[in-house]
């Protein structure tokens, strides 16, 4: 079936800490894969995503590529801010029997301290 | 508005009582998705539609839950007979077709069962 594994958290960095939440997924054929942010008090946003092989996705300083050779699109930013604090979900979206769904991964909690 | 609409934000229920949810997704949108987001559960499936298609129904839990999408614009989410374990965050989310587009989500309804 289709997948997706996250790191448990929470995690907790000080401020312009470099981060790291990986993610990897199990899928039949060529999903899409997303990240979306989930800020306190807030709904789901889109963060970034890619769509293909070696794609990377890339916003507010964060990035992720695509590897199909290690099944994986991990969340990378190279200086955390406080406003980063949030929860992240990695996801894959894929067709199916007609149907499009997108499968979640449990999330992983980001505290940024100054 | 542009974005997911999703009413009521906050809902509390007595055990035992019907509820609807509202959403009205984004204009031209034809993919439509209801999740639950329960604490510690993560995000959980529960319905697609797509245009005039029959939806994938996959992620309902039991029959007491069931949705409908009139005009392929506003869908309503029912809940009959309301148990506490369906206190949760239920998400509407919409997208244009294919599976490399970006599935838009709505702030959430919060249901509390009491």
């Amino acid at each position: 079936g289709n997948s997706v594994t996250q790191m448990e958290g929470p995690v907790t960095l000080s401020e312009e800490a470099f981060l790291t939440i990986n993610c990897t997924y199990t899928a039949t054929g060529y999903p899409s894969l997303f990240w979306y942010v989930q800020y306190p008090g807030e709904g789901l946003q889109l963060l970034l995503k890619a769509t293909k092989a070696d794609d990377k996705g890339s916003n507010k300083g964060f990035e992720a590529t695509y590897r199909k050779e290690t099944t994986s699109f991990h969340l990378e930013k190279g200086s955390v801010q406080v406003s980063d604090s949030a929860v992240y979900f990695c996801a894959l979206r894929f067709s199916q029997g007609g149907s499009e769904k997108l499968v979640f991964g449990k999330g992983t909690k980001l505290t940024v301290n100054p | 508005g542009a974005g997911v609409s999703q009413s009521p934000s906050n809902k509390v229920t007595e055990k035992g009582k019907d509820v609807e949810l509202r959403c009205d997704p984004i204009s031209g949108h034809t993919a439509l998705y209801w999740y639950r987001q329960s604490l510690g559960q993560g995000l959980e499936f529960l319905i697609y539609f797509q245009g005039n298609s029959a939806p994938d129904k996959s992620g309902l839990p039991s029959d007491r839950f069931s949705a409908e999408r009139t005009g392929g614009s506003v869908s309503t989410l029912t809940i009959q007979r309301t148990q506490q374990e369906d206190s949760a965050v239920y998400l509407c989310a919409s997208s244009v077709r294919g599976y490399g587009n970006t599935i838009y989500f709505g702030e959430g309804s919060w249901l509390t069962v009491v």
